[in-house]
């Protein structure tokens, strides 16, 4: 069985703050873990993804995220925050890759404060 | 990348009528397919395994009569809701696999909306 839970549906941030989402994981085995992007009405677009190489990864718009197997997490950061990045950012699991089913968190919704 | 279609982005359609909503890989080819179901404010629920050549695979819960699955090629797949009702009113998204060397991922379709009168 797999699952992730994001803590915090909804997170503000200052323009220019630090952006952090929050993500636990459950896995029986060795999970894959995503961190997508939702902009309203569009579909999924990824930021990111581990897949047991290096534990800090590096995503598009200046996200990175560190996988960190003693804390089961894989929370998302970005150092400063642009309006652009208001968004629903969603953390998901997977075995193995790109066959296998992918279980989505809750969402967290991402709102920037000018 | 990869990149995944879905045709139509969205549909308002009377209840009883039936619907179709095609997911298409458009530069590769995919064995696989996932199609989601994502209501307001809510996060991504699997609904059903799409394979090419045999039938689908679906969620627990998710009733196979009402969401008819055919992966009829390598590049496409389609939902059709059935009779569709003012509780099928959500957003559809689909997903294809890419595998390419070292990387393999999910990519995600634009999704569509459907709204049933």
């Amino acid at each position: 069985a797999q699952s992730v839970t994001q803590l915090g549906s909804h997170v503000s941030v200052s323009e220019g703050a630090l952006v952090l989402l929050r993500c636990n994981y459950s896995s029986s085995v060795p999970p894959y873990l995503f961190w997508y992007v939702q902009y309203p009405n569009q579909g999924l677009q990824l930021l990111l993804k581990y897949t047991s190489a290096a534990t800090l990864v590096k995503g598009i718009n200046g996200f990175e995220a560190e996988f960190k197997k003693s804390e089961t997490s894989f929370h998302l950061t970005k150092p400063s925050a642009h309006m652009s990045d208001a968004a629903e950012y969603f953390c998901a699991v997977t075995h193995s890759g790109g066959y296998q089913k992918v279980t989505f968190g809750t969402g967290t919704k991402l709102q920037v404060i000018p | 990348g990869a990149v995944v279609s879905q045709h139509p982005s969205w549909v308002i359609c009377k209840s009883g009528t039936s619907v179709k909503i095609e997911c298409r890989s458009l530069d590769f080819q995919a064995t696989t397919m996932f199609w989601y179901r994502q209501f307001p404010k809510q996060s991504l629920m699997l609904m059903a395994t799409s394979n090419e050549g045999s039938k689908a695979t679906y969620e627990q819960g998710v009733e196979k009569d009402k969401f008819l699955i055919n992966h009829a090629s390598l590049t496409l797949s389609t939902l059709t809701v059935t009779s569709a009702h003012p509780e099928d009113s959500s957003f559809y998204i689909c997903s294809a696999p890419w595998i390419s060397g070292r990387s393999d991922t999910q990519y995600f379709g634009p999704g569509t909306r459907l709204t049933v009168l």
